[in-house]
């Protein structure tokens, strides 16, 4: 029962590098999500996709793009990373308005 | 501007007493509210929900009121266990439901021995 898994767990860039992180859902669900977490602040939507083929910004997208690849998977990228784009990042699956099942983050880091 | 609010950093309870987490929202449009857990190094954990069509929603120890003419959400845990000891977020989606939560900053509940 693998649920929502995010890889890396952990990552350390330079200024200006690019990456991208991985999320894989099992449950079947329609809906995925991308947020991060900083110190003291709740969880920001970063990008979502309401189904395959469809992707919409959240509060915080720039300096992202995303990929769903297909039903399972939902890519997040960064082109050229920035400090402050040092933070937690967590991907999200769920049904339209059902609670959604989080995966365990990608803890990044950019010098 | 933040449209869920949790107002307590931190709160610390005895076991087997009861804990209050509260939180308050300004966004008329949310109408299905959650309360998430979180464990250091691990995801947020789905523990329950309430829409606003109600007042009130039961889980085992885990209580949840809405008063939506204050705009106010309660989760009560009762009776408070070590294993409670964590950040619990509110956290509210809005009437279109597709375009992700809105989430407060937490609050990390402490319970002592």
């Amino acid at each position: 029962n693998a649920g929502v898994t995010q890889t890396p767990k952990f990552q350390v860039l330079k200024t200006g590098q690019s990456m991208t992180l991985q999320c894989a859902q099992d449950m079947n669900h329609n809906s995925m999500y991308w947020y991060r977490q900083d110190p003291g602040m709740g969880l920001r939507l970063i990008y979502y996709s309401a189904s395959e083929g469809t992707t919409d910004k959240g509060e915080v997208p720039n300096g992202y793009n995303v990929s769903r690849l297909n039903k399972r998977e939902f890519s997040l990228r960064l082109e050229s990373a920035a400090p402050s784009q040092t933070s937690v990042y967590f991907c999200a699956s769920s049904e339209r308005k059902q609670p959604q099942h989080f995966g365990d983050g990608t803890r990044l880091s950019i010098l | 501007d933040q449209q869920v609010k949790q107002n307590s950093p931190s709160l610390s309870v005895q076991e087997g007493r009861i804990s209050i987490l509260n939180c308050d929202y300004t966004n008329s449009m949310f109408d299905y509210f959650l309360w998430y857990k979180k464990y250091p190094a691990e995801g947020p954990t789905f523990l329950i929900s309430i829409s606003s069509i109600k007042d009130k929603n039961e889980d085992g120890r885990f209580t949840v009121f809405l008063n939506k003419s204050a705009k106010h959400l309660s989760l009560h845990i009762v009776p408070s266990q070590p294993g409670d000891s964590a950040v619990y977020f509110c956290a509210a989606y809005s009437g279109g439901g597709a375009d992700g939560l809105t989430f407060g900053k937490g609050t990390h509940l402490i319970i002592q021995p």
